[in-house]
């Protein structure tokens, strides 16, 4: 099965909080290709990150960073000193090489920063 | 333009009618998805162009839905006889060359939310 869980649906934390966005995948695949997808209010999905099933490095873009475990199929988003302005939808998706070339996406979680 | 743009933004229609929504990709961009996203769910795939044709559209949920791209760029999904159940936000994405290739993303567009009363 191919298959992304975000187990949190809603998330609240106050402003300057650091905060954890749990993504679990299902593939059989070998390789592979994971995405984190912001959503806010506007409706546009913004992208934020792809990355290879082959390079397991840990990525950081400011205050976001992401941690890329194979062995326990996650790929968990970390928002460091929150802002109001993180509040949005965020999407964790799976696309896979040379097949298919459809993005299947997890249910979201909705992130509150609260001022 | 410089993102995807999608029209309208909302449609409201009744039961049992007609609709079409647009896509306008990136410009260059030749692979193109169209995805729908009902309440408090992630988007769900629905059809996949590179140029003109449909090179999968096994996310289709039935023959009431249709999409076409006629010249390899904008795009345009079809809904015979509405039912309430279609009632969602339909998301078009864009890509530079096709997802599997690993070298680019899918850049999408605002939605339209449709709604069937």
């Amino acid at each position: 099965a191919q298959k992304v869980t975000q187990a949190q649906t809603e998330i609240s934390v106050v402003e300057k909080e650091d905060v954890t966005l749990d993504c679990v995948y299902e593939t059989r695949d070998t390789t592979y290709y994971l995405f984190w997808y912001k959503q806010p209010p506007s409706g546009e999905l913004v992208f934020l990150i792809r990355r290879n099933s082959f390079d397991e490095q840990n990525e950081i873009s400011g205050r976001y960073s992401w941690n890329f475990q194979k062995s326990t199929s996650s790929f968990n988003f970390t928002i460091t000193a929150s802002q109001v302005v993180d509040s949005a939808v965020y999407f964790c998706a799976l696309s896979f090489f040379r097949r298919d070339d459809k993005i299947i996406f997890g249910k979201g979680t909705r992130l509150h920063i609260l001022p | 333009g410089a993102g995807v743009s999608q029209t309208p933004s909302n449609k409201v229609t009744e039961k049992g009618k007609y609709v079409e929504l647009r896509c306008d990709p990136i410009s260059g961009h030749t692979a193109l998805y169209w995805y729908r996203q009902s309440l408090g769910q992630g988007p769900e795939f629905l059809i996949y162009f590179q140029g003109t044709g449909a090179a999968d559209d096994s996310g289709l949920p039935n023959d009431r839905f249709f999409a076409v791209r006629p010249e390899g760029s904008v795009s345009t999904l079809k809904i015979q006889r509405t039912e309430r159940g279609d009632s969602a936000v339909y998301l078009c994405a864009s890509s530079l060359t096709a997802l599997g290739s690993g070298s680019t993303e899918a850049f999408f567009g605002q939605g339209t939310r449709l709604t069937v009363v």
